[in-house]
């Protein structure tokens, strides 16, 4: 049961580069998060998905877009990065809506140049 | 709206002694309140959490929190604080009047000393 996976770990883009962050989970989770995490800012929702096929905008969404095509991964993609974007990621998981506790990745440490 | 405050970014404590970090709360219905913590390079793992009944909630490591409704705060506390309770705290809030995500606290940095 490996819980809550990220890859990669750590990435360097360029401006203007896309890439995409791939978040999976073996619990069965119908809720999955992307966060970003800054320093002084905490932790800020970028987008969500409540099931298998749908996506959700949080609080911070702009510069990303996310899709949910199987209900175990959850992916982040980046179009074209900006230095803005230079972050650590973390992906997580809930059974169900927000009165479940959520299930953290690792995180994936984000540059951009 | 939801919104939660932490209102200390660090806190020292010495080990052995109890300690206190402080989270407040907004929302506009009942709340679901929710203690994380996070490890160097880790990510957040659940503490504990206050969804209704007994206003003291006891969670993992030995942490407690109390909920008080009238001074909208969810304080985590623990009797005795050991040097590996090290760590970033963050307090995270979700108002069940309309709102299926958290919001999370801009965290708290504990540094207990030996």
């Amino acid at each position: 049961n490996a819980g809550v996976t990220q890859t990669p770990k750590f990435r360097v883009l360029k401006t203007g580069q896309s890439m995409t962050l791939l978040c999976a989970q073996d619990m069965n989770h119908e809720y999955m998060y992307w966060y970003r995490q800054d320093p002084g800012m905490g932790l800020r929702l970028i987008h969500y998905s409540v099931g298998e096929g749908t996506t959700a905008k949080g609080e911070v969404p702009d510069g990303y877009n996310v899709s949910r095509l199987k209900k175990q991964n959850f992916l982040l993609g980046l179009e074209s990065a900006a230095p803005s974007q230079t972050s650590v990621y973390f992906c997580a998981s809930s059974y169900r809506d927000g009165n479940y506790e959520q299930y953290f990745g690792p995180g994936t440490r984000l540059t951009v140049t | 709206a939801q919104s939660v405050a932490q209102p200390e970014d660090q806190v020292n404590v010495a080990e052995g002694n109890p300690l206190t970090v402080k989270c407040t709360y907004s929302v506009s219905g009942n709340p679901y309140l929710f203690w994380y913590v996070q490890y160097p390079n880790r990510g957040l793992q659940f503490l504990l959490k206050y969804i209704t009944g007994d206003n003291l909630v006891k969670g993992s490591y030995g942490f407690e929190a109390e909920f008080n409704k009238s001074q909208t705060s969810f304080h985590l506390k623990k009797p005795s604080a050991l040097v590996s309770d090290s760590a970033l705290y963050f307090c995270a809030v979700r108002d069940i009047k309309g709102y299926s995500t958290l919001t999370f606290g801009k965290g708290t940095m504990l540094l207990v000393s030996p």
